[in-house]
């Protein structure tokens, strides 16, 4: 399983746009990108997933260079109900195991 | 998506006794599911793996005689945490992943919050 590193902590304001890069330098051949949210006390909720170049989904972007080394999820016009905890995960994702690194904790600022 | 219903949300025991955990998915049949815990602040740190029918693997450091997984159908999958301490208190999240091969998505519980007293 690739070893993920994301920043800690991340802090931006309403109606920005906020792009958290993922560090994967040894994915795999096979390996997907997995990009889960967590709020407080809740289990992480599946935001995106991709393999290469841009994916989009009505709630974000993920961007993922040509060399897969490392990945951005990209979150259009954050809102306060954006502040939570992001993650990046990296891996087969039928036959791996889900392993979670620290995750970035984004605040999101009136 | 899919839902994972964890069962209950939360529970309060005694030190001593044992507390069992139900994961259910509810509209799709989970081949895999994970046990997760997490401490305040920190990220989820995987506990074990289930197959359907199988016995679980445990992580490293992780004891299997007192969490007890069970996967006994595509459905559902329990965890006891057997003579439970204050230790133990934390968050116990499932995640259950279902389908074969290709892009499959895994889908998480609400989590369960545990209190040792």
């Amino acid at each position: 399983l690739a070893k993920t590193t994301q920043p800690i902590s991340m802090d931006s304001y309403e109606g920005q746009e906020v792009n958290i890069t993922c560090s994967h330098n040894n994915i795999a051949t096979n390996d997907y990108i997995t990009w889960y949210q967590q709020f407080p006390s809740q289990g992480p909720r599946f935001i995106i997933q991709g393999y290469k170049t841009k994916v989009t989904n009505e709630v974000a972007s993920l961007f993922i260079p040509a060399d897969r080394k490392s990945s951005t999820l990209s979150l259009p016009r954050v809102s306060l109900s954006d502040t939570a905890v992001y993650y990046c995960l990296v891996g087969e994702i039928d036959t791996d195991k889900l392993i979670f690194g620290t995750g970035t904790r984004l605040q999101v600022f009136p | 998506g899919a839902v994972v219903s964890q069962h209950p949300s939360w529970v309060i025991c005694k030190s001593g006794t044992s507390v069992k955990i139900e994961c259910r998915s509810l509209d799709f049949q989970a081949t895999t599911m994970f046990w997760y815990r997490q401490f305040p602040k920190q990220s989820l740190m995987l506990m074990a793996t289930s197959n359907e029918g199988s016995k679980a693997t445990y992580e490293q450091g992780v004891e299997k005689d007192k969490f007890l997984i069970n996967h006994a159908s595509l459905t559902l999958s329990t965890l006891t945490v057997t003579s439970a301490h204050p230790e133990d208190s934390s968050f116990y999240i499932c995640s259950a992943r279902g389908g074969q091969g290709g892009n499959t998505e895994a889908f998480f519980g609400q989590g369960t919050r545990l209190t040792v007293v």
